[in-house]
């Protein structure tokens, strides 16, 4: 089965500092892997995701991620953090067999930015 | 465009009473549907998805049903409400077999307190 493991509930960066909000996921398959923003109460918004294209995956608002094979990892990056960055993200990973596809979710980073 | 629509937005019920949480979809046709749960701090749980109109998959053993009476309708019930069933419930959708090219879309979610 698939999972993903979020490192850290919580991640606090000045404003202006680089973000990195790490995941690293497990599959006994090749994984698709995904990130998602969370503003409070509010639904989920893709931000970027892996298909086994490129290993660097650009998405919105100016985030990131590298999948790297050898280190199970997917983590996200933002070069400059930005108030309005504040949010939940999550890292998700295709659920594989039968019946309908589906996203298993790791628990969750909430990114706070400090001024 | 496709759009997915969920309500109400919160809701405050007693233990004991009747659940009736409804999802729609508007601009696809059989889409794959999904019902998560996020409780605080345990990420977001999968909970049934569905293929098609009357086909329900159920992910874990619970106090919820759910059920497809329309292609593009997708309701989330109980009998009785415990407390444990609280929580914020979010409704997605995905075109079958798109799933990694389009990435999953989340309605806006109902945050139910059972009191």
């Amino acid at each position: 089965a698939q999972s993903v493991t979020q490192l850290g509930s919580h991640v606090s960066v000045s404003e202006g500092a680089l973000v990195l909000l790490r995941c690293n996921y497990s599959s006994s398959v090749p994984p698709y892997l995904f990130w998602y923003v969370q503003y409070p109460n509010q639904g989920l918004q893709l931000l970027l995701k892996y298909t086994s294209a490129a290993t660097l995956v650009k998405g919105i608002n100016g985030f990131e991620a590298e999948f790297k094979k050898s280190e199970t990892s997917f983590h996200l990056t933002k070069p400059s953090a930005h108030m309005s960055d504040a949010a939940e993200y999550f890292c998700a990973v295709r659920r594989s067999g039968g019946g309908a596809d589906g996203l298993t979710f790791g628990k969750g980073t909430h990114l706070i930015i400090q001024p | 465009s496709q759009t997915i629509h969920q309500w109400p937005a919160t809701l405050v019920q007693p233990v004991g009473s009747p659940l009736s949480l409804e999802c729609t979809v508007e601009g696809t046709s059989n889409p794959n549907l999904y019902w998560y749960r996020q409780a605080a701090g345990r990420g977001l749980q999968l909970l049934f998805y569905s293929v098609g109109i009357g086909q329900i998959s159920s992910e874990v053993p619970q106090n919820l049903s759910a059920s497809r009476p329309q292609d593009r309708q997708f309701i989330l019930s109980s009998k009785k409400l415990l407390l444990s069933d609280s929580g914020f419930y979010l409704c997605a959708w995905s075109i079958p077999g798109t799933g990694l090219v389009r990435g999953y879309t989340f309605g806006s979610g109902t945050r139910l307190t059972v009191v």
